[in-house]
């Protein structure tokens, strides 16, 4: 089935402790982003990937690292999490533009307490 | 640069009928697509209908059909014969085709909620 993974789904942890949280398609895809979802903000770009090592900052990226050395991962990276960091979380993938969308992950909710 | 609008914050309708979803868009680019997800309470974003700048007729998927209309820049997605599954949250996307395409740029969202 094709899909992105992303995981954890959910995830509780204190200011400064570093995690990361994993994404990785099966679709050959070369295009791959994460978004952060705020109420009454809608979805919002944080790092995008247009292939492997090609890596750029989106609309929100300050706090976050991301990195593309496989071309079916794209792990998101928080070195030092702050509450202003809680949000619900989404990794993207996309074979390409025009009527190619982006599939989604199931997303993860992360609480930065 | 590309923008969204959605400015029906909530829309409460009638189980079985029919319910229009309001989006205008901004951009500069002569070719882009546009797209609107439907996301439950669980959280999934999920695909429902796609429409490019260049296609002639409007696009339809089942119960869900995007009202185009180019030159004022709106993209309406219409619900026919609703039911309670499609009480969800809907947004409306755009991407570029030639400029734009590493992103999705969203609405602020639409909570539609069906009611027996």
């Amino acid at each position: 089935e094709a899909q992105v993974t992303q995981n954890p789904r959910y995830l509780i942890t204190v200011t400064g402790k570093k995690l990361t949280v994993t994404c990785s398609q099966n679709m050959n895809h070369e295009y791959m982003s994460w978004y952060r979802q705020d109420p009454g903000l809608g979805l919002r770009q944080i790092y995008y990937s247009m292939n492997v090592e090609v890596t750029d900052k989106g609309d929100v990226p300050e706090g976050y690292k991301v990195s593309r050395k496989e071309k079916r991962n794209f792990p998101l990276i928080l070195e030092s999490p702050s509450p202003n960091q809680t949000s619900l979380y989404f990794c993207a993938s996309s074979g390409g533009p025009g009527r190619a969308g982006y599939t989604f992950g199931s997303g993860t909710r992360l609480t930065v307490v | 640069a590309q923008k969204i609008t959605q400015t029906q914050p909530g829309m409460f309708v009638q189980e079985k009928e029919a319910v229009t979803l309001d989006c205008t868009y901004d951009t500069s680019d002569q070719s882009y697509g546009l797209f609107w997800y439907k996301q439950p309470s669980s959280g999934e974003m999920i695909f429902l209908i796609y429409q490019g700048s260049y296609d002639e007729q409007n696009a339809t998927e089942g119960r869900y059909s995007l009202n185009f209309q180019k030159a004022r820049k709106s993209a309406n997605l219409v619900i026919s014969a609703s039911q309670l599954g499609d009480s969800a949250m809907y947004f409306c996307a755009m991407r570029g085709i030639i400029q734009g395409a590493q992103k999705l740029v969203f609405g602020q969202g639409t909570r539609l909620t069906i009611n027996p």
